[in-house]
């Protein structure tokens, strides 16, 4: 089955690195894109492409990708970086579309 | 600016039809696919479904399949998503997305509706 698993929490404390990871067997054979959702807002992506930033998204938002891992790193942590984050991939033939649980970041 | 545009809230009864919209701007509408993503109450992102209104070309998740339609009037830029007959289970907010990525291997969703809430309940 093509699935992609994330932690259900990461907490931070305002300043530190945040490190939230999306794993599965097809992360090895396509890019992984990470989204931001904050409470009752529409999704916002992040990353694109493993690694890309779009643009408008603050530096201190990267990716990086090893393995079948990919990891979205969140450095020097903000209180506005308090939401949802989850990972998405698709098939080869763009037929099936997955989004991973998602992930819960807390500032502390 | 590009734009998704959702119809708004709605509140419907077990059994009853529903159609929702999702009008998009600033681009060439008929150039891009444009996804639709459900999320229940307190939970995640689940892709439901994917249409490109240049030739209207949908693709169904297996789990959403028979479930939902999906369609486009290319001539006024929106994609639609609608229910035969809703059930208690279809209550959940309703996103759609641009589809972003050359190639298959980059697929993404780029810009987002602002969600339509749909409730089902008697």
């Amino acid at each position: 089955s093509y699935e992609l698993t994330q932690p259900p929490s990461v907490s931070v404390s305002p300043g530190q690195t945040a490190r939230i990871t999306c794993s599965g067997d097809a992360v090895s054979k396509q890019y992984v894109h990470w989204y931001q959702q904050k409470p009752g807002q529409a999704p916002v992506v992040v990353i694109y492409k493993d690694t890309e930033r779009p643009s408008g998204i603050p530096e201190r938002f990267s990716g990086s990708s090893s393995g079948t891992t990919v990891t979205l790193t969140i450095s020097g942590v903000q209180a506005e970086d308090e939401a949802d984050y989850f990972c998405q991939s698709a098939d080869n033939i763009g037929t099936l579309y997955v989004f991973g649980s998602g992930t819960k970041v807390s500032v502390l | 600016e590009v734009q998704l545009v959702q119809s708004g809230a709605e509140v419907k009864k077990p059994g009853e039809s529903l159609k929702i919209s999702c009008q998009g701007s600033g681009y060439n509408f008929t150039k891009y696919w444009v996804g639709w993503v459900r999320q229940m109450p307190g939970k995640g992102l689940e892709w439901m479904g994917i249409l490109y209104s240049g030739d209207s070309e949908t693709i169904y998740s297996p789990s959403f399949q028979g479930q939902v339609t999906i369609s486009a009037d290319k001539s006024i830029s929106t994609a639609y998503l609608q229910w035969s007959s809703l059930k208690a289970s279809d209550t959940a907010m309703y996103y759609c997305a641009r589809r972003r990525g050359s190639t298959t291997l980059q697929y993404y969703f780029d810009y987002w509706g602002q969600g339509t809430l749909v409730t089902v309940s008697s």
